[in-house]
């Protein structure tokens, strides 16, 4: 158990509706990321925050959008959603940017 | 940006040794992780490196050298169990700090 949280673990849904992703740092943890991974496929970088703050973005579509909140916690939502939508989403933390990232074990999102 | 390849599909017999590379471009390298990933599980962390070199942790063993943008986890006295994905990933601190993920080493063990 790696201390970072995800919920739900699966979730089903239709074409063109609205989904929320959550992520429970492990405690201390300041940093978060979340990563998209398809079938087959590596882990693709969506989005960091540090503290509350957005940091960086990656290969987020504009149909998604996330944030961190004051206790640290953090919620992707994924809007408008498409077929290829479906993947295993990951959600990371760390102690500060520069350290080791320990990661939630995943929501698989199927979109049918 | 960054760019990081590494082998698709290895097969290597259990008890033996592997290695699996890896070589990486980025333009503010500031560590190379290692991670362990289980069909359809969360990936874990094996080893770190920032320094030139070798680290040791046990029967995983992994090595840096940083001017040729190389690196290579070394698996000993391989186990059934180790069948994974092994994924490469640099940290870039011109993106944050943030970890980029190779598509993966897809290790097999065979008896």
């Amino acid at each position: 158990d790696s201390g970072v949280t995800q919920t739900p673990k699966h979730l089903i849904t239709a074409t063109g509706q609205r989904v929320t992703l959550r992520c429970s740092p492990r405690s201390g943890d300041l940093s978060v990321y979340w990563y998209q991974q398809s079938l087959d496929q590596g882990l693709q970088f969506l989005i960091q925050y540090y503290n509350g703050e957005e940091r960086a973005k990656g290969n987020i579509l504009e149909r998604f959008s996330a944030q961190q909140f004051p206790d640290l916690h953090s919620e992707l939502n994924l809007s408008s959603l498409e077929l290829g939508d479906s993947a295993l989403y990951f959600c990371a933390s760390s102690v500060v940017m520069q350290s080791e990232a320990f990661f939630g074990q995943g929501t698989r999102l199927t979109v049918v | 940006g960054q760019n990081i390849d590494q082998p698709t599909e290895m097969t290597a017999t259990e008890g033996a040794i592997v290695q699996i590379n890896c070589t990486y471009q980025t333009s503010g390298f500031n560590g190379l992780f290692w991670y362990q990933q289980h069909a359809g599980e969360a990936p874990t962390f094996l080893s770190y490196n920032v320094l030139d070199g070798l680290e040791e942790k046990g029967r995983f063993s992994s090595f840096l050298s940083r001017s040729k943008g190389y690196s290579y986890l070394l698996l000993k006295e391989l186990q059934m169990k180790d069948s994974a994905s092994y994924l490469c990933a640099v940290r870039d601190q011109t993106g944050a700090n943030n970890l980029f993920f190779g598509t993966g080493t897809r290790l097999t063990v065979i008896p």
